[in-house]
């Protein structure tokens, strides 16, 4: 079946990166763009920006400019998400999601705690 | 930034009742809203694409309408694994935005 595999929790301190790793299967990689969504505790989902799998090509919201990357592997499938700088408010749940019109799957999240 | 305002932010029901959750966009978003539903310590999961048509696998209580600036979810009859948060989302343009969510809980 279609699913979206993360990697596991993180505990960063203030000022570090992160790195979190997507892995899809049960569907042709290229068939879904993919989008990184956090959600901090208590608060709704916030997108953070998406990747097209064909050609690598990305759109990040103004909010993470300069400190989110988004890159993909073709070869394994496999999407990344990096975020530097890291500050205690970007302590949060991350998922990866892949779809067309929409968000139609998820992977089961990725905590980030950044705490020194 | 295309702004989503949910309402209500919280709505107490009962088994068995129908409910209609409200979405409200800042601007016209064609009919380029999804819904989602979320539990506590899960991702959300997609139950409604381009404001009215059911995802697969979606029980048909759920349905979508609305383009536009406004739109609604409802639910013909509530059941006891339907309490849980629900959110719209706007896919038109960048950024991509969500509503705040209403939650459902029991009466």
């Amino acid at each position: 079946q279609v699913q979206l595999v993360q990697s596991g929790a993180e505990v960063k301190k203030p000022g570090a990166s992160v790195k979190v790793s997507c892995k899809a299967s049960g569907y042709i990689f290229t068939s879904y763009y993919m989008h990184w969504v956090r959600q901090a505790p208590g608060q709704g989902p916030e997108w953070m920006g998406i990747i097209y799998p064909i050609g690598g090509g990305t759109n990040y919201t103004q909010k993470f400019q300069g400190r989110v990357t988004m890159t993909r592997d073709t070869s394994t499938s496999t999407v990344y998400m990096e975020l530097s700088s890291l500050r205690a408010e970007d302590t949060a749940v991350y998922y990866c999601a892949g779809g067309l019109r929409s968000m139609d799957v998820w992977g089961q999240g990725t905590t980030v705690t950044v705490s020194s | 930034d295309i702004q989503l305002t949910q309402s209500p932010s919280l709505l107490s029901a009962s088994v068995g009742d129908r409910v209609t959750l409200t979405c409200r966009a800042s601007q016209g978003i064609g009919s380029y809203l999804a819904w989602y539903q979320q539990k506590p310590g899960k991702a959300p999961k997609l139950l409604i694409y381009t404001a009215s048509t059911l995802q697969s696998g979606v029980p048909s209580r759920f349905s979508g309408s609305g383009s536009g600036t406004e739109f609604t979810l409802t639910v013909s009859s509530l059941q006891p694994e339907d309490f849980a948060t629900y959110y719209c989302q706007q896919l038109n343009s960048y950024p991509l935005t969500f509503g705040g969510g209403t939650k459902v809980e029991i009466k």
